[in-house]
């Protein structure tokens, strides 16, 4: 059975700096992952998608990457803003049924203070 | 473009009745997957259809079931409610043809069971 960790559960940072949320995962054998985000009382918003075939995808100021064979992937936060406040999501898909069954973490709830 | 809409955003039902959540998804999307989110357990995979067909199912009792039409509206239903099914119920679309398209959520039913 799938299972996926983030870490950390909470972070708490300055406006401005540099942040790095993990997710591991435990069968390498996804076919993607993606990263959202969610803010309180809201559905969940796709930030990056990363294929099996990719190593990494970029979208302004975040970075994802993704390394099968450890069963890790990183969102790289650059120059955090009080607007990235929210919790963060991986989900990592496998396949099932001609089709994708997502699994998910906790996630990490990110607070950026001005 | 119209996001997924789901309706109604909140409702309040009392133990051994029945409920039915609505979901449309974005206009050509022809997948929807329905999610729990609660406190304890985190995001949970319901069930997916697509074309009208359901493709795969979560972990969860038969009293959860749902249906999609030939529009690619989808709604799912809860029957005998138990106060544990007190969650955030979400909803995703996507195009829903290999593994490159992103899940994209509406902002949930939030159901409390009394």
């Amino acid at each position: 059975k799938q299972e996926v960790t983030q870490i950390p559960a909470a972070l708490s940072v300055p406006e401005g700096e540099n942040l790095v949320l993990n997710c591991s995962f435990t069968d390498s054998a996804i076919y993607n992952l993606q990263w959202f985000r969610q803010d309180p009382g809201k559905g969940l918003t796709s930030l990056l998608l990363i294929q099996s075939s990719q190593r990494e995808q970029t979208s302004g100021r975040l970075n994802a990457s993704l390394d099968k064979s450890s069963g890790r992937s990183t969102l790289y936060i650059a120059a955090s803003q009080p607007g990235d406040s929210a919790t963060y999501l991986c989900a990592v898909f496998r396949p099932s049924g001609g089709s994708y069954i997502p699994t998910f973490g906790r996630g990490t709830s990110l607070i950026v203070h001005p | 473009k119209a996001g997924v809409t789901q309706t109604p955003r909140y409702l309040i039902k009392t133990r051994g009745q029945q409920v039915t959540l609505s979901c449309s998804p974005i206009s050509g999307h022809r997948s929807v997957s329905w999610y729990q989110q609660t406190p304890g357990q985190g995001l949970q995979f319901l069930f997916e259809y697509f074309s009208e067909t359901q493709r795969n199912k979560g972990n969860f009792p038969g009293r959860f079931s749902g249906r999609q039409f030939s529009n690619s509206r989808s709604e799912m239903n809860v029957s005998t409610l138990e106060l544990g099914d007190s969650a955030l119920y979400l909803c995703a679309s996507s195009l829903g043809q290999g593994n490159n398209s992103p899940l994209h959520f509406g902002n949930g039913t939030r159901l409390t069971v009394t």
